[in-house]
Order: structure tokens, then sequence, then C-alpha cells
């Protein structure tokens, strides 16, 4: 079984430091890929950034990076600089590479102060 | 490119009503996706379609279901709705089911069973 946990249910930031939010995961598959979406209060979904089990180095787009830690199981989102548009719902998810399937944390609500 | 497209955005149901929410996607994706997500909770896998004609079942499949007739068309439908069912409902799809393919997400339908 697949399974994503997000520990904190909301966190706050001031305006241009880094957060990070917090994503371990549990799996049986050898392979797999760890995703990381934005939901606005908008509501779309917005894809972040992925990370392969068996990518050497970390991912990193733009101001966003993962802490990618095998041993440990988890893969933490890190936010460096942050806006007051990053407020938003952060979710991990994972997907193991026997399945199609895309299994979601319960998510981060992410607050940045001015 | 409109991406994924979700009909009708909103939609108000009786119980023991029956609809059909209808995803379409421009992006010639052959994985497509429904899920849900309830409040405080991450995203649940209904069904997905790993091509057109072929349907499985998500975590959460139970009265609900799908069809796949065009490539680019996703049905899902509720025969008789449930208040157990609100929900929002979002539409996603993917050009291969394994590695760092991103699913891409509509803009979510909100449906309200009374």
């Amino acid at each position: 079984a697949q399974k994503i946990t997000q520990t904190q249910p909301g966190m706050f930031v001031q305006e241009k430091e880094a957060v990070t939010l917090d994503c371990t995961y549990d799996t049986s598959d050898p392979s797999y890929g760890l995703f990381w979406y934005k939901q606005p209060s908008s509501g779309e979904m917005i894809f972040l950034i992925y990370q392969g089990s068996y990518d050497q180095q970390n991912a990193t787009e733009g101001r966003y990076s993962l802490n990618f830690q095998k041993a440990r199981k988890s893969a933490n989102l890190v936010i460096s600089a942050s806006q007051l548009g990053d407020s938003a719902m952060y979710f991990c998810a994972m997907r193991g590479d026997s399945s199609y399937k895309l299994i979601f944390g319960s998510g981060t609500r992410l607050l940045v102060r001015p | 490119n409109a991406g994924v497209t979700q009909t009708p955005k909103f939609r108000v149901l009786k119980t023991g009503q029956s609809m059909t929410l209808l995803c379409a996607q421009d992006m010639n994706h052959e994985y497509m996706y429904w899920y849900r997500q309830d409040p405080g909770m991450g995203l649940r896998l209904i069904h997905y379609s790993v091509g057109e004609g072929t349907t499985a079942k998500g975590e959460v499949p139970d009265g609900y279901n799908v069809s796949r007739l065009k490539k680019q068309n996703f049905l899902l439908g509720l025969e008789s709705a449930a208040p157990s069912q609100t929900s929002v409902y979002f539409c996603a799809s993917s050009y291969s089911g394994q590695g760092e393919a991103e699913q891409y997400f509509g803009p979510g339908t909100r449906l309200t069973v009374t």
C-alpha cells in the first residue's frame, strides 16, 4: 500500500523568508515519483515540482526545491523568498511505477504574512 | 490550448437524481482521471482510464460510473446521487502513467447533493 503523510495542517511564514513543508511517504515500489501541487483559493491544482526515486540530485524549479531523503522516506518542499502569492494549500503526492494512481496527502495550508 | 476543461462548474442535485460530469482535454493525452476532494482532505481517485475505450477503478469508485468513448473525453456519471457525494470533482490527464509525467488538472466541479 502507498501512503502520503503531511503533518502540518497549517503554517505561517514571513514574506521573503524561506519555508519548508513536510511530506513523508510509504511505498513498497522500488521505483516511484513524488510530486508537489499548489492549490490557491481559486481552486485549481498547479503542478510545482517532481522528484524521481532514482534521481541523484534534489529537484529544483525556480524558487521551489525538493529536499529528498530516500532513507527517511521524506520529500519536503522548500519555498525560498516567500511571496504573498504563495499563500495556498500545498499537496504532496506519490505514484509508484507499478501503478498509474497518484496518491495525495491531506495538504498543508501556507499563509504568507506581509 | 484550453488544456483540461470540465462541465459544469457548479451543480446542485436532489438525492436520487442522476447527472454526468464531462471532462475534455486537447493535449492528446492517453491517461485521464477523476478525483474527488472533500474538506480537509487531499484528492482521492475515483476512476481512471489508460486509453480510449478503457476504464478502471480507483480508491473510491462506489456510486460512480465512467466512460471513455473518445480519447479526448472522460465522463463521470452519478446514477443516484447521495449527500455523501457532495464534493469538488477534478478531472486530470497525463501523457503517461509513469515517471515524471505530471497530471494536468481541470478547474473542478462543485457538486452539492441535498
